[in-house]
């Protein structure tokens, strides 16, 4: 399976900011994925990013609020911005597996998350 | 639309006894179905997932599932629970056809010894 590094893994921000999260992966994939994960919740799709195109974000989630870029294979980053107290989550990274075994098509790998709190 | 239902926000057993979590699809495909594992403050973690293949899968750390597509159902079992399985369990559902995995809300899981 795919490995998956994200920072941060935390960060405690003040209202009004923005902040970027990193997601890194230790090998190249068409499509990764950004869930959010709000207190208590399961987990939220907000978009999808393809390497070379614009992003696909879900119903409720704006490209004005949550930025990402795709540089490369390999990287993305997701920004949240001016932020406020509702955005206090845990910001997860996924790509779709290619492996066999348990493993393999349609099974997506995450990161480890990125825990917000926002002032 | 594809989607899961889990029937418990809570389930708690003591060590040693049996574990079954609850889960419900709708899909108007044949959905794959995967049961996801989140210990505090980790990431997740594929237990099991079905593809059309065997009804009954096994899965990591003895879970294992079965598809009942007559039930909807896609229930996660253990036959003995360990303290080590306390964690938040997600059943998510996926069509064949595409990509987006749509999550249960989880039941969380308490071991007591």
């Amino acid at each position: 399976s795919a490995v998956i590094s994200q920072k941060p893994s935390r960060d405690i921000c003040q209202r009004g900011t923005s902040l970027t999260i990193q997601c890194q992966v230790d090998s190249q994939v068409t499509m990764m994925f950004w869930y959010r994960q709000q207190p208590g919740q399961s987990l939220t799709l907000i978009a999808t990013a393809n390497q070379g195109s614009e992003a696909t974000y879900e119903s409720g989630f704006v490209i004005d609020k949550f930025p990402i870029s795709r540089p490369n294979l390999t990287f993305s980053t997701l920004t949240v911005s001016n932020m406020s107290p509702e955005d206090s989550s845990i910001y997860l990274c996924s790509v779709r597996d290619t492996g066999t075994g348990l493993s393999g098509a349609n099974v997506l790998t995450f990161g480890a998350g990125s825990r917000l709190t926002v002032l | 639309a594809q989607s899961v239902t889990q029937l418990d926000s809570h389930v708690s057993v003591s060590e040693g006894t049996p574990v079954l979590l609850r889960c419900n699809y709708s899909s108007s495909y044949s959905p794959s179905l995967f049961w996801y594992v989140q210990h505090p403050n980790k990431g997740l973690q594929l237990l099991l997932k079905y593809t059309s293949a065997a009804t009954l899968v096994k899965g990591i750390n003895g879970f294992e599932a079965e598809f009942k597509k007559s039930e909807t159902s896609f229930h996660l079992t253990k036959p003995s629970a360990h303290m080590s399985d306390a964690a938040e369990y997600f059943c998510v559902v996926s069509p064949n056809s595409g990509y987006a995995l749509n999550f249960g809300k989880g039941t969380s899981l308490l071991v007591t010894p």
